[in-house]
């Protein structure tokens, strides 16, 4: 299975870019990275996934190089409620189901 | 409608109660999973069911029991447990792999307290 590696804490001022790397130097080719957030004790909550390319959508941008050993979640103006976990994932590729291996990840404070 | 509902929320047991944790959802997803989750700690798969039936078991003790008995419902039935199975159980659907990189959608948890 891909591993994923996160920085355990980082901290960004409120209104700034919040930049997440993530490495996993060990994803195969057909595997996807997903990010996915969680807010204390609730579920985690999807943000973005990409395979190959650059992917935006409205809640961040997703970063991958070229050889997809790592990658970047970018959350561009950061507010006081994007504190939270947030959760690099490589998806292990299965004909049964999306199979979900969480790192231990970032904890992201916002800072006002 | 893109909700997963866990029922209940907070759950308290003893070592010798029988108990079930339930999920649904109605987005027609296919696959369906369990997770648990300790404090300060990612969560961790525990099952997977695709199409109604067992795919995956994360080699989970037998004392926990997921059964899925329609394609909108997930249970999780829980027996003899420890203490140290007290956890926050999360619930998650999506659709099956061969329909393509779908994400899963998780809902709220069950606090679980073994005493």
């Amino acid at each position: 299975d891909a591993k994923t590696t996160q920085p355990p804490s980082m901290d960004c001022a409120e209104g700034r870019a919040a930049n997440l790397p993530c490495n996993h130097s060990t994803i195969s080719g057909n595997e996807y990275v997903y990010w996915y957030r969680q807010i204390h004790s609730q579920g985690p909550q999807y943000i973005i996934h990409g395979l190959k390319n650059n992917e935006t959508n409205e809640m961040a941008s997703l970063i991958i190089t070229e050889d997809r050993k790592s990658s970047t979640l970018i959350l561009p103006h950061a507010t006081l409620r994007d504190t939270a976990v947030y959760y690099c994932i490589v998806r292990v590729a299965s004909n049964t189901g999306n199979q979900f291996y969480f790192g231990t990840g970032t904890s992201l404070t916002v800072i006002p | 409608d893109t909700e997963v509902t866990q029922t209940p929320k907070h759950l308290v047991m003893g070592m010798t109660n029988k108990k079930s944790l339930k999920c649904e959802q109605h987005m027609g997803h296919r696959a369906m999973y369990w997770y648990k989750q300790k404090a300060k700690k990612p969560p961790e798969l525990m099952f997977v069911y695709s199409y109604e039936k067992l795919s995956i078991n994360e080699s989970v003790p037998s004392r926990f029991s997921p059964e899925c008995p329609n394609s909108s419902l997930l249970n999780l039935h829980l027996h003899a447990l420890q203490p140290e199975d007290s956890a926050l159980y999360l619930c998650a659907s999506s659709q099956p792999w061969t329909s393509g990189p779908y994400e899963q959608y998780f809902g709220p948890g069950t606090r679980l307290t073994v005493t």
